[in-house]
């Protein structure tokens, strides 16, 4: 049983660029969640995916897009990089179990982006 | 953004000691999470905690979730040196399609033999 994969695992950029990050949820989980990890602090909530469509955000600006595939899978994009969005992107997935319950989130091991 | 107040920010231990950490929140929570991370990886699942006052262990790993539902505690018993690594606690509430996850600031954990 596949968990979450993420990829690329490192990717480099410079500041203004565009980048792409992309997650496989582990398998039977239909809803991905996008966080932000700065070095020395714990991850923060970017947005969450469920049936194709952005169904939360956090307090991130318009630069942070994401996507969601028929497969469930997940992009997270990033335009007009800056310096300040170098960390590690953590992407979580679950399963929808309606508003009967709270959905655990199991983490992929991540992608280090660095901006120079 | 957000974040729990967690405590200690670091821990330094001997191999064999019994270790505890605590998270604090403004925020009542319906299921708080406990979390460990190794360098550049991330977080593993360790307990989850449904219910205010519910007491869960794992191996030697012991949880509670606090009956204000605004805390939660990790015990760690007779520590061993795979325990180092970043131990967070995320909250997560219910309703409204809000099940993001907040997290703590972090415990830091090393083990000496």
């Amino acid at each position: 049983d596949a968990g979450v994969t993420q990829s690329p695992t490192h990717l480099i950029k410079t500041r203004g660029q565009q980048v792409t990050l992309r997650c496989s949820p582990k398998s039977g989980h239909d809803t991905v969640s996008w966080y932000q990890q700065a070095l020395g602090q714990g991850p923060q909530f970017i947005f969450q995916y469920y049936e194709e469509e952005e169904r939360q955000r956090g307090n991130f600006p318009d630069r942070f897009s994401g996507h969601q595939f028929p497969n469930y899978s997940s992009e997270l994009n990033v335009n007009a990089l800056l310096l300040g969005d170098s960390a590690l992107y953590l992407c979580a997935s679950s399963l929808d179990s309606g508003a009967a319950g709270v959905d655990t989130q199991y983490f992929g091991p991540g992608t280090r982006l660095t901006v120079l | 953004g957000q974040q729990l107040n967690q405590s200690p920010q670091s821990m330094f231990i001997q191999e064999g000691e019994d270790v505890s950490m605590n998270c604090t929140s403004s925020s009542i929570f319906n299921t708080w999470l406990w979390y460990k991370q190794d360098p550049g990886e991330g977080p593993v699942l360790l307990i989850a905690l449904y219910k205010a006052g519910e007491l869960t262990s794992n191996g030697r790993l012991t949880a509670q979730f606090g009956i204000t539902r605004k805390d939660s505690f990790l015990n760690i018993s007779a520590s061993i040196p795979s325990d180092v690594g970043i131990y967070f606690c995320a909250g997560q509430s219910m309703g409204g399609n809000t099940d993001k996850l907040i997290f703590g600031t972090g415990t830091r954990l090393q083990v000496f033999p």
